[in-house]
């Protein structure tokens, strides 16, 4: 299968400061990425769906502005979380996707503690 | 009712064993039916891919979707300890859809 790699794996930051996480479709081009929440014993919660070259849609309940998200080619997403609080340690994931009817890969995924 | 529902275990099975895997949705709309495999602290990997109903193997994973009951099932013979993760179901409507619809995950655990 594609391979979809997520960077960095685990990240410590300290409250206040902003984080941004990478995620590269190695080996196809991702029209189409997706970033997800995961809280323990949960299933993955989509927060964004990004499309290379345009603005992200959030779902309900995420803020924007909080969770900043580029796509700036059709290989590379990155998601920043500025000002980031306890409340923000999770794990997150993205996914890509080359077009409609395809199968989603997944990135390894980040661990993301707020101290 | 949620969309998709999924047993969330945990499920443990002895090694050699014949795993199944299922779950029920409601949206009659969902065309595309997927199963992935999540180690701890990890992405979720995939496994089988389906469109429509019908089953579809892969070695020891043979996926099986009924559209009429709306009910999907992973079965895993010959189950190894390396089995042992979380398997979510996932769903979409297909054209022009993207957003993927997943259970909550079922974690197996295989004993040796």
């Amino acid at each position: 299968g594609a391979v979809v790699s997520q960077h960095p794996s685990r990240v410590i930051c300290k409250s206040g400061t902003s984080v941004k996480i990478e995620c590269r479709s190695l080996d196809f081009q991702a029209t189409t990425m997706f970033w997800y929440r995961q809280f323990p014993k949960q299933s993955l919660m989509l927060m964004a769906t990004s499309n290379e070259g345009s603005k992200a849609t959030y779902e309900q309940g995420v803020e924007k502005d909080k969770f900043l998200i580029n796509h700036a080619s059709l290989t590379l997403s990155t998601l920043t979380v500025t000002s980031a609080h306890p409340e923000d340690s999770s794990f997150y994931i993205c996914s890509a996707q080359t077009g409609t009817g395809t199968e989603a890969f997944f990135g390894q995924g980040t661990r993301l503690t707020v101290v | 009712q949620k969309e998709v529902e999924q047993d969330p275990g945990p499920l443990s099975v002895p090694e050699g064993a014949i795993v199944s895997l299922n779950c029920t949705y409601s949206n009659s709309a969902f065309q595309y039916f997927m199963w992935y495999r999540q180690y701890s602290r990890k992405g979720p990997e995939l496994l089988m891919y389906t469109y429509s109903s019908g089953n579809k193997e892969d070695g020891r994973f043979t996926a099986q979707v009924d559209k009429s009951s709306k009910y999907i099932s992973l079965f895993i013979r010959d189950s190894q300890p390396s089995d042992s993760a979380t398997y979510l179901c996932a769903m979409k409507s297909g054209a022009g859809s993207y957003q993927l619809t997943f259970g909550k995950g079922t974690k197996l655990s295989v004993i040796p």
